[in-house]
């Protein structure tokens, strides 16, 4: 298993461009979500989706869309970049419960994405 | 989801016990706690998770006291790999487990 990928590991962008972030996973998880990091302030939850068709906004969606046609890919996408996004976006997936496995949150590496 | 409270900072001895500490004085009673870390530049990895028993597995030990408003990871024998950003997250299960809420976190530093 190649567990959960992201795609591109780095990218600059101008204001105003768009761009989608890809995450892939292969371990079936019905659960997936999206992060930023931004220095001094941990992790926020942008989207997440609890199955195919399903998605949620978290604590920061403004400026992004997410989308689930399919169960193995959740990719993001930045409408209209703006300096503020400049940030490192992490993918998550996670298990059905009730499966011991469930509790746990499986980490891409991450995608540094750059604003200018 | 109730708020935790972290030491910024800690260091430790390698081959020493680190021990984590995390205040959680608002848990309600279907909150878990959670332990993640992050090493520089690498996503959050998953550490150990615990209800009210005190829990260990191959990497760590949580103790969460009785009034479980407190928690203590204990890395037994910390080696240098062991230096990362530790977080302490208080969560309840939703449909899934699809949704945490990261604070800041210790930065543990393992001295050689």
């Amino acid at each position: 298993n190649a567990g959960v990928t992201q795609t591109p590991k780095f990218q600059v962008l101008k204001t105003g461009q768009s761009m989608t972030l890809q995450c892939a996973q292969d371990m079936n998880h019905e659960y997936m979500s999206w992060y930023r990091q931004d220095p001094g302030m941990g992790l926020r939850l942008i989207h997440y989706s609890v199955g195919a068709g399903i998605t949620d906004q978290g604590e920061v969606p403004n400026g992004y869309n997410v989308s689930r046609s399919t169960t193995e890919d959740f990719p993001l996408r930045l409408l209209s970049a703006a300096p503020s996004q400049t940030s490192v976006y992490f993918c998550a997936s996670s298990d059905t419960p009730p499966h011991p496995s469930s509790y746990e949150q499986y980490f891409g590496p991450g995608t540094r994405l750059t604003v200018t | 989801d109730a708020k935790t409270t972290q030491p910024t900072s800690m260091d430790c001895a390698e081959g020493r016990a680190a021990n984590l500490p995390c205040n959680h004085s608002t848990i309600s009673g279907n909150e878990y706690v959670y332990w993640y870390r992050q090493i520089h530049s690498q996503g959050p990895q998953y550490i150990i998770h615990g209800l009210k028993n005190n829990e260990t597995n191959e990497m760590a030990s949580l103790i969460i006291t009785e009034d479980r408003k407190s928690s203590t990871l204990i890395l037994p024998h910390a080696t240098l790999r062991d230096t990362a950003v530790y977080y302490c997250i208080v969560s309840r299960r939703t449909v899934g487990n699809e949704k945490l809420t990261f604070g800041t976190g210790t930065r543990l530093t393992i001295i050689p």
